[in-house]
């Protein structure tokens, strides 16, 4: 089955350590996405990309880094400058252009304590 | 800069009641208008597109959308809800081949027997 994928769903750390989640596609979608949700707040864009060893930082981006060095793969990095990392963090995917829709990945549960 | 509006926080109805969630958008170029739902702890899944066409879109499990373009609305329907369909709603615009999906903050259906 063709999908998202995400892991680990529930995600535990202390605070001032790094953190990589992963996502993964295999849509053979060009595009990818990770968006940061917190309760009333929607979702906002924290990176994309949309070729392979190329990317962009989205409206909230300070505190994260991000990779992609295949097209089915998309990590993002927590870093410890992020100053309130706790959220739901979700990876999407799509073919190229604004009239595709995304799809999502099931979510990773981020807590930092 | 494209924005979505989401003019309903919550929205509580009784089963087998119609109901109908707002949005609205601002954008000052064509755009390709979005409606996704999330259940609990989940990712987002695409209830139904507008591109171009039809103003009245069809989506999966009895949703449908009217796309009015002279008042910058999306507005999401359903003539008859379960309580299955409590969940969270959310509305997005994307603008002409632009990557970037703006969300509202999300509307809280929540069906009572």
């Amino acid at each position: 089955d063709g999908g998202i994928t995400q892991s680990p769903k529930y995600l535990f750390r202390k605070e001032g350590q790094n953190v990589t989640l992963s996502c993964e596609q295999n849509l053979n979608h060009d595009a990818m996405y990770w968006y940061r949700q917190d309760p009333g707040q929607g979702l906002r864009l924290i990176y994309y990309s949309q070729i392979v060893n190329d990317f962009q930082k989205g409206d909230i981006a300070e505190g994260y880094s991000v990779s992609r060095e295949k097209k089915e793969s998309f990590p993002l990095t927590v870093t410890s400058a992020q100053k309130n990392p706790t959220a739901f963090y979700l990876c999407a995917s799509s073919f190229s252009g604004g009239s595709y829709e995304q799809y999502f990945g099931p979510g990773t549960r981020l807590t930092v304590t | 800069a494209q924005s979505v509006t989401q003019l309903d926080s919550q929205v509580p109805v009784f089963e087998e009641a119609p109901v109908e969630l707002r949005c609205n958008y601002s954008s000052s170029v064509s755009v390709y208008l979005f409606w996704y739902v999330q259940y609990p702890n989940q990712g987002l899944q695409l209830l139904l597109k507008y591109l171009s066409g039809s103003t009245l879109v069809k989506g999966i499990n009895g949703f449908e959308a009217e796309f009015n373009k002279s008042q910058t609305s999306f507005h999401l329907r359903k003539p008859s809800v379960h309580i299955s369909d409590t969940a969270e709603y959310f509305c997005a615009v994307s603008e002409g081949s632009n990557y970037k999906l703006t969300f509202g903050k999300g509307t809280l259906l929540t069906v009572n027997p």
